[in-house]
């Protein structure tokens, strides 16, 4: 089955503009999660999507924002885009969420310059 | 708050030799889970394993084997007969019982050469 889509793949943006990127989750997968890797921070969680409800989020500030469609499909925003927001922004799904992790399946990112 | 250190930054092995990749956690959690994942040069992180708090039997894979050990806190992966192949960034994670908020480690760079 096809896995996890993320789009557009390879983006540039400078310095106070926003970006939206999208994750189509693997067919059936009602979980979407977000996220960011960076060499300095690593892989750090942003936040996670179920039935279309954030469940839990991570210690980033609020320009970063996301949702999750009826399809289950997700998108993550960033508004006023700074320097260190340069980074692969990795999506995640899986069939459950909120109870025991199961396994997660990865996109291969959405890798964002900032300019 | 939990934490995942993976003390080894890179490491750097001849095809065919046995690698082990280090991982010591920290969590207050008495239920918890713990991961590997692979992450080659295409991005996406592959999922090895994952291991509950309660199961600290050792696991083998093919080549590959992981030692979980409570009482130190450590969930160790080892590569018997490496292959080039198995180049890659290597991530060891955890998460609490509910939800899909992995909390990760640095990495671990593996370089396999021929």
């Amino acid at each position: 089955k096809a896995g996890v889509t993320q789009t557009p793949r390879y983006l540039i943006k400078t310095r106070g503009q926003q970006v939206t990127l999208s994750c189509s989750p693997i067919s059936g997968h009602r979980s979407v999660s977000w996220y960011q890797q960076t060499p300095g921070q690593g892989l750090q969680f942003l936040f996670e999507y179920f039935s279309e409800t954030q469940r839990n989020k991570g210690n980033f500030p609020g320009r970063f924002s996301g949702r999750q469609f009826s399809n289950s499909r997700s998108e993550m925003n960033v508004s006023t885009l700074e320097l260190g927001d340069s980074a692969l922004y990795l999506c995640a799904s899986s069939f459950i969420a909120g109870g025991p992790t199961g396994e997660l399946f990865f996109g291969e990112g959405s890798r964002l310059t900032v300019l | 708050a939990q934490k995942v250190t993976q003390a080894q930054t890179e490491i750097s092995v001849v095809e065919k030799e046995d690698v082990t990749l280090d991982c010591v956690y920290e969590t207050r959690d008495t239920t918890y889970y713990l991961f590997w994942y692979k992450q080659p040069p295409s991005g996406e992180l592959v999922f090895l394993i994952r291991r509950n708090s309660f199961d600290e039997q050792n696991e083998i894979s093919g080549r590959y084997s992981w030692n979980f050990q409570k009482s130190t806190s450590s969930f160790n992966f080892t590569i018997t007969a490496s292959q080039v192949v198995d180049s890659a960034v290597y991530f060891c994670a955890l998460t609490e019982a509910r939800g899909n908020k992995l909390v990760f480690g640095a990495g671990t760079i593996l370089r396999v050469k021929s």
